[in-house]
């Protein structure tokens, strides 16, 4: 069983405000990735990290940024939120490269 | 650059019948292929993998899907589907030295008494 948590599950702010999206898994792995959804679309990746320190966007450009600081932990935060980053953000980890990736539950986030 | 086409955007299936959903892939080396399901606000489940070997892999709830390296496909098949299996199905694709996986568009399942 993939234990990968994310938090808040439902966010609901206005425009400006600086948010942290935070995700987090006991299972040790290395590989981390945020990916962006919109309601029926694919995903998109955003960020990934292979270590603790190392962090690289994706294929889908962001103004979001993440750090790493420790294993478990990729937190996602957005500055100043905008109507536009509106959408589903998913967490996933994997064990390595070449291993599937497990997935946290999501946080919808809606900016007014 | 590696792509995956999830030619059908919506299938609807009657309780009981069976169910295939397509999945053809664009890759240059051997690819890592997944599908995912998705129930409506959660987060993706792991179905089944092919990483090699046996071309025909089984999954969990019932699934199989077989690899067809000639059809660069991926085809996710069930043979009797339960009410419970309503959601979005997505492939995927990956590989490369970070683990990157690229999605399909999905395909949203409904199923009907």
């Amino acid at each position: 069983e993939a234990d990968i948590y994310q938090t808040p599950r439902y966010l609901v702010i206005g425009t400006g405000k600086k948010i942290t999206l935070e995700c987090s898994q006991t299972m040790g792995h290395d590989k981390m990735y945020w990916y962006q959804q919109d309601p029926g679309m694919e995903l998109h990746l955003i960020h990934y990290s292979y270590g603790v320190n190392s962090t690289e966007k994706g294929d889908l450009s962001s103004e979001s940024t993440v750090s790493r600081i420790r294993t478990e932990h990729f937190p996602l935060t957005l500055e100043s939120a905008r109507p536009s980053h509106t959408s589903q953000y998913l967490c996933a980890s994997s064990m390595s490269s070449y291993n599937e990736q497990f997935f946290g539950p999501g946080t919808r986030l809606t900016v007014l | 650059a590696q792509s995956v086409t999830q030619p059908d955007i919506h299938i609807t299936v009657s309780e009981g019948a069976s169910l295939e959903l397509r999945c053809n892939y664009s890759y240059g080396a051997t690819p890592y292929l997944f599908w995912y399901v998705q129930s409506p606000g959660q987060g993706l489940q792991l179905l089944l993998k092919y990483f090699s070997g046996d071309t025909l892999v089984q999954g969990i709830k019932g699934f199989e899907a077989e690899f067809k390296r000639s059809q660069s496909s991926f085809n996710l098949r069930k043979p009797s589907v339960h009410w419970s299996d309503a959601a979005e199905y997505f492939c995927a694709v990956g590989g490369d030295n970070w683990g990157k996986l690229q999605f399909g568009a999905g395909t949203q399942v409904v199923v009907t008494p």
